[in-house]
């Protein structure tokens, strides 16, 4: 398996500008989350699903924040209108059946936005 | 408030010194804890998963232990292959799959 790939794996945009991030999870894993993480709050995780169903979004800065789960295979996060205070890295994570003793959780590459 | 807090926040060795790093955690249930390492540009990756008091693992030159209040990652003989930075989380029972992470100790080790 190629493990979790997340595009663009590099954004650069405007203020105001429409963000979408996206994941594909390893195939066959059932839960997925969504993280940010910068210099200076660390990794902080904003949603996570079960089975496509978003669980707890608690985490999710505000209504510019949406995140979506259309299938097993693919998850969006997007940012709308995007602000500076949003650049940071995203990364995506996903964890299988397995994984539900140990907690590992196995993570994309990130994808690093910079609003200016 | 589950808290996980890390130290030190930056730590600089020699190759061959060993030291430990620190992860306070102030939760409501632990679940587990979890060390993950992150390479620049790279997602956290998997070290070890602790569930009680007195539980320890092995990795090479990575032994990570755990106590009621903190966890200590322990690194022996550390070669420059080691740098990196170390993070520790927990999961608590009351709050279903998702990690809750510390801040981090970036580690370098110098030849």
């Amino acid at each position: 398996d190629a493990g979790v790939i997340q595009s663009p794996r590099h954004e650069v945009t405007e203020m105001g500008q429409e963000v979408t991030l996206r994941c594909k999870p390893i195939s066959g894993h059932d839960y997925l989350f969504w993280y940010r993480q910068t210099m200076m709050r660390g990794l902080e995780l904003l949603i996570y699903f079960n089975n496509n169903v978003p669980i707890d979004d608690s985490g999710m800065p505000e209504d510019r924040f949406s995140a979506k789960m259309p299938n097993a295979s693919f998850s969006t996060l997007k940012i709308q209108p995007s602000e500076p205070r949003d650049s940071a890295v995203y990364f995506c994570a996903s964890r299988g059946v397995e994984e539900a003793n140990t907690g590992e959780l196995f993570f994309g590459e990130g994808s690093r936005l910079t609003v200016l | 408030e589950d808290q996980v807090t890390q130290s030190p926040e930056a730590l600089r060795l020699q190759e061959g010194e060993s030291s430990s790093l620190n992860c306070s955690y102030t939760v409501s249930g632990l679940r587990g804890l979890f060390w993950y390492r992150q390479d620049p540009g790279k997602g956290p990756e998997f070290l070890f998963t602790l569930y009680s008091a007195g539980e320890e693992k092995e990795k090479e030159r990575l032994k990570a232990t755990l106590t009621k209040k903190e966890s200590f990652l322990h690194i022996t003989a550390p070669k420059p292959e080691d740098s990196a930075t170390y993070l520790c989380a927990v999961q608590t029972y009351n709050q279903g799959g998702k990690l809750i992470f510390g801040q981090g100790t970036e580690l370098s080790v110098k030849p």
